[in-house]
């Protein structure tokens, strides 16, 4: 069965650190899907970033980063010079190709980040 | 922004009563789930639809109905409530189920609290 672990309960850091959010997977999958999502105090959820498990090209977008490795089964997150606004839980999701018709996401149990001033 | 709106927002009932979640898009996506959210949980799947009328349970289904007879609604029911059952309930849709677009995208949440 999938599974994704991010053991990282809470990570408390200081305005302008870099932080790094860690995600591990399990599946029997050869195709996958990664995902990334941010859900800020006001509790809506917001899509970062989904990857294939095809592509291990890691990917950047502006202060945010992602590292995916197969050989670790890892996909982790890097926010660099963190800012305030950053402050929230963020969700490492996994959803398998082989899962037909369902196709829903599996979620890790999330990182709370509090980003201090 | 998807258009997914979820009604209530916000719903405090007593246990044994019945309860309807209303998820309403506008974004024409074939697929729709409903998540709920509990501390140390993350999102767990409740049920899920591929299509009017086509729905199959998650994870977590024990206890919850779901329908859906309009591509734009999906309602979650709690035939009789449960204090267990407190907890965030999340909508979500998806254009594709996999491939391409597979991302899903989340309503605003309904917060429920069962007394």
């Amino acid at each position: 069965a999938q599974k994704v672990t991010q053991a990282q309960t809470e990570i408390s850091v200081v305005e302008k650190e870099d932080v790094t959010l860690d995600c591990v997977y399990e599946t029997r999958d050869t195709t996958y899907y990664l995902f990334w999502y941010k859900q800020p105090p006001s509790g809506e959820l917001v899509f970062l970033i989904r990857r294939n498990s095809f592509d291990e090209q890691n990917e950047i977008s502006g202060r945010y980063s992602w590292n995916f490795q197969k050989s670790t089964s890892s996909f982790n997150f890097t926010i660099t010079a963190s800012q305030v606004v950053d402050s929230a839980v963020y969700f490492c999701a996994l959803s398998e190709a082989m899962d037909t018709g369902r196709r829903a996401l599996t979620f890790g149990s999330g990182t709370r980040l509090q980003v201090q001033p | 922004d998807a258009g997914i709106t979820q009604s209530p927002r916000h719903k405090v009932t007593e246990t044994g009563t019945p309860v309807t979640l209303r998820c309403h898009q506008t974004e024409n996506h074939r697929y729709m789930y409903w998540y709920r959210q509990d501390p140390g949980h993350g999102l767990r799947l409740i049920h899920y639809s591929y299509g009017v009328k086509d729905t199959d349970k998650g994870e977590v289904s024990d206890g919850y109905s779901v329908s859906r007879s309009k591509t734009e609604d999906f309602l979650l029911t709690l035939e009789s409530a449960t204090s267990s059952q407190t907890s965030v309930y999340f909508c979500a849709i998806s254009e594709s189920g996999g491939g391409l677009n597979n991302e899903q995208f989340f309503g605003p949440g309904t917060r429920l609290t069962v007394l």
